[in-house]
């Protein structure tokens, strides 16, 4: 069993549509979340970052923990076709060691 | 642009050969971190280095080695090329070393086709 498992989709959505992107997650150490995004033929960018459980919320962009169901998502609000890209959940027990999911691939049709 | 510099972008090569991917890290940061990229295994970590120390091992298979030198440029060496070798190899950097955040600087990567 892989410590992180993520839906590697590919997730098709309308404009505007609200999305929800989900990881979990088996090493209970892990303290650190991290949602990256990566565009084609890029490496992956940081999009949001969490510590411990709990919400964060950037513009269009909320990341949640749940460290008791050991589950974390990102959501994005109003998604434009700028948004279609592959989104990496990672985290880290803070060891410096970053452990990534396998990406799930996100298209937003105009 | 992230500041992380990886060469060579693209590179061919046959089984058996012995290739070196180059990683110029972003100012400042000490830490130093390769990625393989493959579609069936995802974003797998491989090493780490913190100021010219390795701090972290992951999934590195015995035919590939690393090193990060004084000026915090970091090589990865992948020998006896097997096909399976065919990634994406990804740099990334960051100022922190052991107990770090996670935030890191991805390069573009350096696509290896092994043929």
């Amino acid at each position: 069993q892989k410590e992180v498992e993520q839906d590697p989709g590919p997730l098709s959505v309308p404009e505007g549509a609200i999305v929800s992107l989900n990881c979990t997650y088996s090493n209970s150490a892990f303290q650190y979340f991290m949602w990256y995004r990566q565009y084609s033929r890029k490496g992956p960018e940081l999009l949001m970052y969490t510590y411990s459980s709990g919400n964060k919320e950037d513009g269009r962009f909320t990341a949640q923990v749940d460290k008791s169901s050991k589950y974390i998502s990102l959501f994005i609000r109003d998604s434009q076709p700028s948004d279609s890209a592959t989104y990496l959940c990672a985290m880290s027990a803070g060891t410096g060691k970053l452990i990534f999911g396998q990406g799930t691939t996100l298209q937003v049709k105009p | 642009d992230s500041g992380v510099t990886q060469t060579p972008k693209h590179l061919i090569t046959a089984t058996g050969q012995r290739v070196t991917l180059r990683c110029s890290p972003r100012s400042g940061d000490l830490s130093v971190y390769w990625y393989q990229q493959s579609l069936d295994q995802g974003l797998q970590f491989l090493i780490q280095y913190y100021n010219g120390e390795e701090r972290a091992k992951g999934n590195i298979l015995e035919r590939f080695s690393a090193q990060q030198f004084p000026d915090l440029h970091s090589e990865l060496n992948l020998s006896s090329l097997e096909l399976g070798d065919s990634a994406l190899y990804f740099c990334a950097s960051s100022v922190a070393g052991a107990g770090g955040t996670g935030e890191l600087f991805f390069g573009e990567g350096s696509r290896l086709t092994v043929l």
